[in-house]
């Protein structure tokens, strides 16, 4: 079965900086999904960015990035220019790419602290 | 922008009772899912739903659970006899596709059984 770490629990970085969240996962396939979701404290999740393994260039959505090192199973999200409305849960998700609707498996979150 | 809507907001229930939650995912996706969240625990998966069948299910959805798309906009999540572990959000998600397709999620059901 195919977990997903986030080994910070919390993270708190100043307006303007630049901040990473870690995600690590175990898979035996070849061929996945990564995404980053973001759940404010509304509590409706919406996707940041997503990355398919197959494809070696890094994701980039505007001020979020990630870092794909696939042979170490490690998918990195950087924000830059952190901004008040950044503050959220961040979740690092994986999806195999079978025919199926399979769902998505999460890592347990990053809480991330927005100091003005 | 279309979103995904659930109903209701938040359902109290006594254990053993059965609930019904609801969803109305986007108009024109094809692949419907539930997850759940116990509070302070991750994200979990319980079920897909596509061509008004169960696609894929996790081992947290057993008999208890059942899934149904009614009509053409519905999605509902039924617990027969709910127990005190039950009480979690419950999240309706959508999308297009399988695989990279974004899930759309809608704003969850928090379901209390007391």
């Amino acid at each position: 079965a195919q977990t997903v770490t986030q080994s910070q629990p919390e993270m708190s970085v100043q307006e303007a900086e630049t901040v990473t969240l870690s995600c690590t996962y175990d898979t035996s396939e070849s061929d996945y999904y990564l995404f980053w979701y973001k759940q404010p404290p509304s509590r409706q999740m919406i996707l940041v960015i997503r990355q398919e393994a197959y494809k070696q260039q890094n994701a980039t959505e505007n001020r979020f990035s990630v870092n794909f090192q696939k042979a170490a199973k490690s998918f990195s999200l950087k924000i830059s220019d952190s901004q008040l409305g950044d503050a959220a849960m961040y979740f690092c998700a994986y999806s195999d790419s079978g025919g199926g609707a399979d769902g998505l498996t999460f890592g347990k979150g990053t809480h991330l602290i927005i100091q003005p | 922008e279309p979103e995904v809507t659930q109903t209701p907001s938040h359902q109290v229930t006594q254990m053993g009772q059965e609930v019904i939650l609801r969803c109305v995912p986007i108009s024109n996706h094809l692949y419907f899912y539930w997850y759940r969240q116990i509070l302070g625990q991750k994200v979990e998966f319980l079920v897909s739903f596509y061509n008004n069948e169960i696609s894929e299910k996790s081992e947290i959805f057993d008999d208890q659970f059942s899934v149904e798309r009614p009509d053409g906009s519905n999605f509902t999540l039924k617990i027969r006899s709910t127990k005190l572990e039950d009480s979690a959000m419950y999240f309706c998600a959508s999308s297009e596709s399988a695989g990279s397709y974004e899930q759309y999620f809608g704003p969850g059901t928090r379901l209390t059984v007391t």
